[in-house]
């Protein structure tokens, strides 16, 4: 295994198309986590999955934000109408069962929005 | 509002040297506090997890400690080397549903 993946590594696209990213956690891992971080700050929660299930979403999450997980498996967030504000990297991470496992991240997607 | 600063915003050292890192959080309770490192363009990579019970954690050169009634905690890094130089990010995690708290991190640098 060869830890998380993520595609694109690299995104532009003009204000108000919408964008799919993929994230293919290390497998077995139940727990898949979506977090963006912008130049210069931490990381910011968004979202995460036991399995199928969506359990948390973060309030900073507007409508425009979907994610997925349908299988339990890869994972995939849309991002509707985009704004410029949206421009970050969008990381992805992958755990076993239990809050206090390891978290591995994925090498993250850039999205420019022009 | 929970929050977690994290001091100083950048450092520089020698390499060898030893250096330490602090988080002051105001989240409460809480469940885990991480430390990560992360190196430029790449997704951070796990450190140390302490749960709120525990005080300190290491792992090879990095020790984190944990304070909760001072509501602080510490990375001491040991025998620097230039691989080092990275950002370090403090995370708290709130001890009901999972929504962490991420500190802006603390730039190091080490030079030869």
């Amino acid at each position: 295994d060869t830890g998380v993946s993520q595609n694109p590594r690299h995104k532009i696209t003009k204000r108000g198309q919408n964008v799919t990213f993929r994230c293919d956690p290390i497998s077995e891992h139940n727990r898949l986590y979506w977090y963006r971080q912008t130049l210069g700050q931490g990381p910011e929660f968004l979202t995460y999955f036991q399995n199928e299930a969506q359990l948390e979403k973060s309030r900073l999450l507007s409508d425009r934000f979907s994610a997925e997980r349908p299988k339990g498996s890869f994972s995939t967030l849309e991002i509707q109408r985009t704004e410029q504000g949206d421009s970050a990297m969008y990381l992805c991470a992958s755990s076993q069962s239990s809050r206090t496992d390891t978290q591995y991240f994925g090498p993250g997607t850039r999205l420019t929005v022009l | 509002k929970n929050q977690v600063e994290q001091s100083p915003q950048s450092l520089i050292i020698l390499e060898g040297k030893n250096c330490t890192l602090q988080c002051n959080y105001t989240v409460s309770p809480f469940s885990n506090l991480r430390w990560y490192k992360q190196d430029t363009g790449r997704g951070p990579v796990s450190l140390t997890i302490m749960t709120f019970s525990e005080n300190t954690k290491s792992n090879g050169r990095y020790t984190a400690t944990l304070d909760a009634d001072t509501k602080q905690s510490s990375l001491h890094i040991t025998a620097s080397q230039l691989s080092d130089s990275a950002s370090y990010i403090c995370v708290l995690e709130s001890g009901g549903s999972y929504i962490p708290t991420f500190g802006r991190g603390t730039s190091l640098i080490v030079h030869p």
